[in-house]
C-alpha cells in the first residue's frame, strides 16, 4: 500500500543535541512537507520541498534543517538551536500542481527532551 | 496571504445531538477548502473538500460542509454524532493557483459525551 512512513513514533532528544527525523513516501509525490503541531496552535509549515534538491522554509523554520537528496525521502533535523523542541511532528506529501488533491500525512513522531 | 480561523478550540456534545464546528477563512485569492480530522497520536486525513460547483459537500460518515462565499466560511455539521467522531477538526486551505501552500486553523477538538 502507497502512504508516508515516519519514524521513530517516539523521540527524545538531551540538552544540546541533534536529532533527525525520518519521511519517507511511496506515493510518488513531488511536494513534501513538514510541519509541527502543539497543542492549540494547530499546525505550523517548518520547510516544504516541491521537487528534489530544492527546499523552502516555511513560518517557522528557525532551528530545524531538512535535505531532500531523493524523491521518497525528506528527513527535518532538529538542532540544537530549537529551545523548544518538545512538539508531535508531522510530515506530509502532495501533487505540486494539483492545488485539488489531499495532502497525505505519516503517523507523526513525538519529539520531547529529556 | 491567507489564513483559518476556527474559534472553537474545543466542542462538547451528546451522543445523537447534531453539532456544528465552525471554519472562517481569508484569501486574496480563489481557494480550495478541505476539513481533515486527526484521532490521537495519529496524521490527519481528509474529511471532505470543497473544490468548486454545489456549494454542500458531504463525507461518507455522514459529515458535510457548506461553503460560503459572502461569509468566508466552511462551517461542518453533522445531525448526529457518535462516540467514534470523538477527534480534532482541522479546516483548512489551499490557493488554486501559484505555489499551493496549505494553510490549517487552529483545530477544533469534539468531545462526543455517551
Amino acid at each position: 500500500d502507497g502512504g508516508i512512513t515516519q519514524s521513530p513514533k517516539y523521540l527524545f532528544r538531551k540538552e544540546g543535541q541533534n536529532v533527525t527525523l525520518s519521511c519517507e513516501q511511496n506515493l510518488n509525490h513531488d511536494a513534501m512537507y513538514w510541519y509541527r503541531q502543539d497543542p492549540g496552535q494547530g499546525l505550523r509549515l517548518i520547510y516544504y520541498s516541491q521537487i528534489v534538491n530544492d527546499f523552502q522554509k516555511g513560518d517557522i523554520a528557525e532551528g530545524y534543517s531538512v535535505s531532500r537528496e531523493k524523491k521518497e525521502s525528506f528527513p527535518l533535523t532538529v538542532t540544537s538551536a530549537q529551545k523548544n523542541p518538545t512538539a508531535f511532528y508531522l510530515c506530509a506529501s502532495t501533487e505540486p500542481d494539483r492545488p485539488r488533491e489531499k495532502l497525505f500525512f505519516g503517523s507523526g513522531t513525538q519529539l520531547s527532551v529529556l | 496571504a491567507q489564513s483559518v480561523t476556527q474559534l472553537d478550540s474545543q466542542v462538547p456534545v451528546f451522543e445523537e445531538a447534531p453539532v456544528e464546528l465552525r471554519c472562517n477563512y481569508s484569501s486574496s485569492v480563489s481557494v480550495y477548502l478541505f476539513w481533515y480530522v486527526q484521532y490521537p497520536n495519529q496524521g490527519l486525513q481528509l474529511l471532505l473538500k470543497y473544490l468548486s460547483g454545489s456549494t454542500l459537500v458531504e463525507s461518507i460518515n455522514g459529515f458535510e460542509a457548506e461553503f460560503n462565499k459572502s461569509q468566508t466560511s466552511f462551517h461542518l455539521r453533522k445531525p448526529s454524532v457518535h462516540i467514534s467522531d470523538t477527534a480534532e477538526y482541522f479546516c483548512a486551505v489551499r490557493s488554486s493557483g501559484g505555489y499551493q501552500k496549505v494553510t490549517f486553523g487552529t483545530g477544533t477538538k469534539l468531545q462526543v459525551i455517551p
